[in-house]
């Protein structure tokens, strides 16, 4: 059983156009995350959400838009895809916002804009 | 801001050799301190963590990690590489005085590149 399952797995799109990756925990964990690698291996959190509430939005563009129907999802959304945004996008969970809880990770999508 | 420090992008090492990954952090406070390993196209795993009890953690795979707060680092070993190590190693840290409504926010380092030679 996949602990945090996000699809898909690879995006290829043009500049400009919108998409949409999805992610889903069966931990009945509270907090959800996404996180940003760049082609250099960077590690970055874009946003977090715990019980569906936006804790942390960590200076992304307004293009980028979470949304969090319930506790096990976590949707992200760009609209006006860049170049910059070529990346692996990385969805992640923790039992609960305390700064000592492991994350689990999902097996990521690779976006590569062209 | 914390920050993390990886001291060297790749490491090569013999199967059946040390493995010895470097991390610093920068923080007044000692945060919490983790290890994470990314095997090629997958997600990030959890190798071990550090919270408060004993300085030298033990992880998965014969991975350990010793928290030295003097040194202001958390450098990961193995005593014997085997093949399947050779993966990305991330060191990240989590704010100790960031609780409550400022959320979970983990700092990574720059990750180390393990290559395991026969």
């Amino acid at each position: 059983d996949t602990a945090v399952s996000q699809t898909p797995k690879y995006l290829v799109t043009q500049m400009g156009n919108d998409k949409s990756i999805k992610c889903e925990q069966n931990l009945g964990h509270d907090t959800m995350y996404w996180y940003k690698q760049d082609s250099k291996k960077f590690l970055k959190i874009m946003f977090s959400y715990n019980n569906k509430e936006l804790i942390i939005n960590e200076t992304v563009p307004n293009r980028f838009s979470p949304k969090s129907p319930d506790k096990a999802h976590l949707n992200l959304h760009i609209n006006s895809l860049e170049l910059g945004d070529s990346a692996v996008y990385f969805c992640a969970s923790s039992q609960d916002m305390h700064p000592s809880a492991p994350l689990h990770f999902g097996n990521g999508t690779r976006l590569t804009v062209t | 801001a914390q920050s993390v420090t990886q001291l060297g992008s790749h490491v090569s090492v013999s199967e059946g050799a040390l493995v010895l990954l470097r991390c610093n952090y920068s923080s007044s406070v000692p945060p919490y301190l983790f290890w994470y390993v990314q095997y090629p196209n997958q997600g990030l795993q959890l190798l071990l963590k550090y919270t408060s009890a004993a300085t030298l953690v033990k992880g998965i795979n014969g991975f350990e990690a010793e928290f030295k707060k003097s040194e202001t680092s958390f450098h990961l070993t193995k005593p014997s590489a085997h093949m399947s190590d050779a993966a990305e190693y991330f060191c990240a840290v989590s704010d100790r005085i960031l609780l409550g409504a400022a959320g979970n926010k983990l700092t990574f380092g720059g990750g180390t590149r393990v290559l395991v030679k026969p």
